[in-house]
């Protein structure tokens, strides 16, 4: 079955740093594109980036460059988002999700269950 | 990088059809992609490449596709198809921008 399997939910304070995971199964890990997505309460989905495990050739939103870091563990079919200093309008859900063709950066077609990130000031 | 516009809101009576409409304001218009997000759940893909459907994705789900608008077609609407529904696309540089959501009202 093609899983993505996202870390759990995570509390922490402002200027603290954070790194979260989603865990591939069940496919080529370095063949499909990987990107993040954040969810404020109650509002739409934001793209904030996006990975190619195969050669860790990564874009990202303009709203999110410098914000935080994407890159991935080919060895153990991982991808991450981390944030050096977090605040707290970190506060989200962050789903990671892999796009649906080999190569292409296109639909979202599998999701991770997303990973709830609280930011306290 | 472009953006994508949608109506923050849809109603529709059980067994009518919804449509949902995303604007891109910018031409060339690439693939759209549509995705329904329940309460509490991740998104779910169910219209790819502007008009294909994955697999399990009931068939009363289509896309369409005219100059820079595509619209998402629910026929036969469910009590169960109360959601979210957002557009999404790509541009050639690899950008990828979501519309801004449809809630989508069963009355």
């Amino acid at each position: 079955e093609v899983q993505l399997v996202q870390s759990g939910a995570e509390v922490k304070k402002s200027g603290e740093s954070l790194k979260i995971s989603c865990k591939a199964s069940g496919y080529s890990f370095t063949s499909y594109w990987i990107g993040w997505v954040r969810q404020m309460p109650g509002k739409g989905l934001e793209w904030m980036g996006i990975i190619y495990p195969g050669d860790s050739d990564t874009r990202y939103s303009p709203s999110f460059q410098g914000q935080v870091t994407i890159s991935a563990d080919k060895s153990i079919s991982t991808a991450y988002l981390q944030w050096s200093s977090l605040k707290a309008s970190d506060t989200a859900m962050y789903y990671c999700a892999r796009c649906h063709r080999i190569g292409y950066i296109d639909a979202f077609d599998i999701w991770g269950q997303g990973t709830m990130v609280t930011v306290s000031s | 990088s472009y953006e994508l516009t949608q109506p923050p809101s849809v109603s529709v009576s059980p067994g009518q059809t919804a449509r949902i409409t995303c604007s891109a304001d910018a031409l060339p218009k690439q693939y759209a992609y549509w995705y329904q997000q329940k309460p509490g759940q991740a998104p779910v893909l169910v219209i790819y490449k502007d008009s294909e459907r994955p697999s399990g994705i009931p068939e009363r789900f289509s896309g369409s596709s005219s100059g820079t608008t595509v619209t998402l077609t629910i026929s036969g609407v469910q009590a169960e198809d109360e959601a979210d529904y957002y557009c999404q696309s790509a541009d050639s540089s690899g950008t990828v921008v979501f519309g801004g959501g449809t809630k989508l009202t069963v009355l």
